[in-house]
């Protein structure tokens, strides 16, 4: 089976910019959840998808959205990005059963400029 | 509100040499804690899952255990080896009506040296 993929791995933006990341979760995954790692900050929740449904939500700004297609794939947006984005930008897929383990993608490393 | 430590908050060991790794959460409903590791600039793999009932979960080398009177667990990891140099996250999982709530800690940074 796959693993969970993220595209692109590496991203250079400047300030003010937005940026779509894409996330395809492994096969038969329904749950898609977003993440933001920065140094000191550990990882914080941005936010969850399921079946197409924002189902969580983090503390993050209004920039910061995305979406969940019918096939769960996800897509992240930030938009006017600032030198504060920048950050690895992971994804994580949840498995249906009753532990709900999380297999994490390799992350976007976004570094806005 | 939802904690979970972590300590020591970075660690420098010699190769073959045991270590133990601690968590403390304040989370709660709670539903199971696990334990990643991640390499630098990687995503975090997972080590050990364990729900209430579960005391001690081993994956080779690294044995996890969890008090759910005291709400701390511990990672322990044996005769380690220079790939074991990696951060360690406890993560705790509360169970809401919006499924499940991950509460992050912010991680133990291990290095094992020569």
């Amino acid at each position: 089976k796959a693993g969970v993929t993220q595209t692109p791995r590496y991203l250079i933006k400047t300030r003010g910019q937005q940026v779509t990341l894409s996330c395809s979760p492994i096969s038969g995954h329904r749950s898609v959840s977003w993440y933001q790692q920065t140094p000191g900050q550990g990882l914080q929740f941005l936010f969850e998808y399921f079946s197409e449904t924002q189902r969580n939500k983090g503390n993050f700004p209004g920039r910061f959205s995305g979406r969940q297609f019918s096939n769960s794939r996800s897509e992240m947006n930030v938009s006017t990005l600032e030198l504060g984005d920048s950050a690895l930008y992971l994804c994580a897929s949840t498995n249906p059963g009753a532990a709900s383990e999380q297999y994490f993608g390799p992350g976007t490393r976004l570094t806005v400029t | 509100k939802n904690q979970v430590e972590q300590s020591p908050q970075s660690l420098i060991i010699l190769e073959g040499k045991n270590c133990t790794l601690q968590c403390n959460y304040t989370v709660s409903p709670f539903s199971n804690l696990r334990w990643y590791k991640q390499d630098t600039g990687r995503g975090p793999v997972s080590l050990t899952i364990m729900t209430f009932s579960e005391n001690t979960k081993s994956n080779g080398r690294y044995t996890a255990t969890l008090d759910a009177d005291t709400k701390q667990s511990s990672l322990h990891i044996t005769a380690s080896q220079l790939s074991d140099s990696a951060s360690y996250i406890c993560v705790v999982s509360a169970l809401t009506g919006g499924g499940n709530k991950l509460t992050f800690g912010t991680g133990t940074q291990l290095k094992v040296e020569l």
